[in-house]
């Protein structure tokens, strides 16, 4: 298995909702991302987890809550997010948290908060 | 702090032109370099990448970049381009000393006319 899985792939969100984004990848890679795509921008970071413990958090507003509860699994929590939250967001994965590997990017979950 | 310049925002070709897109970076020390492409509502795919060797890198799709060390350069290169080449152009950087954090170009918008 050679892919990072998200799920879903479409989400629509009111203001007030809570709901969660998965990733999933069983390639034994030790380093997880989350990333924020706007239309026609390029992607920024969020979310770095190594060895299934936060690493670094971009200043990310708290209603995202990134969690990790195992070494193939990370979860993004949404709560109380705002229209301009609308992306696709997207999930990497990477052996280490070294430089010397390339990013495996899961295919995203396009998000609209109504 | 590091960063990623892709000097043309949108290129529009006809089918068989050659294609150069610039990249280049802000970094002194040792990196590794990828080109993304991104079709139409689809996610990032890896075009190709430079971590040592040869500088002439080639990828899919017939693509190539060359990293010229001394220019802070990794243009990506295409001989004759199609119209299925329409899509956006992420150039992006990571760095021994950035925990796998990888940054990324503004992109260029490649579209080709039939």
């Amino acid at each position: 298995d050679t892919e990072v899985t998200q799920t879903p792939k479409h989400l629509v969100m009111g203001m007030t909702n809570k709901k969660s984004l998965k990733c999933e990848q069983h390639m034994g890679h030790r380093a997880m991302y989350w990333y924020k795509q706007k239309a026609k921008k390029p992607p920024e970071l969020m979310f770095v987890y190594s060895y299934e413990k936060l690493s670094i958090n971009e200043s990310v507003p708290s209603r995202f809550s990134p969690e990790c509860p195992n070494s193939s699994l990370l979860n993004l929590h949404l709560h109380a997010l705002q229209p301009e939250d609308s992306a696709l967001y997207l999930c990497a994965s990477m052996p280490g948290q070294g430089a010397d590997y390339g990013y495996t990017f899961g295919s995203g979950t396009r998000l609209t908060v109504v | 702090a590091q960063s990623v310049s892709q000097h043309n925002h949108h290129v529009i070709l006809s089918e068989a032109a050659s294609l150069e897109l610039g990249c280049n970076y802000s970094y002194g020390g040792t990196v590794n370099l990828f080109w993304y492409v991104q079709y139409p509502g689809q996610h990032l795919q890896l075009l190709l990448k430079y971590f040592s060797g040869d500088p002439l890198v080639k990828g899919i799709k017939g693509f190539e970049a060359e990293f010229i060390k001394s220019k802070f350069s990794f243009n990506l290169r295409k001989p004759s381009v199609q119209w299925s080449d329409t899509a956006e152009y992420f150039c992006a950087v990571n760095s021994y000393n950035q925990g796998g954090k990888l940054i990324f170009g503004q992109g260029t918008e490649l579209s080709v006319k039939p």
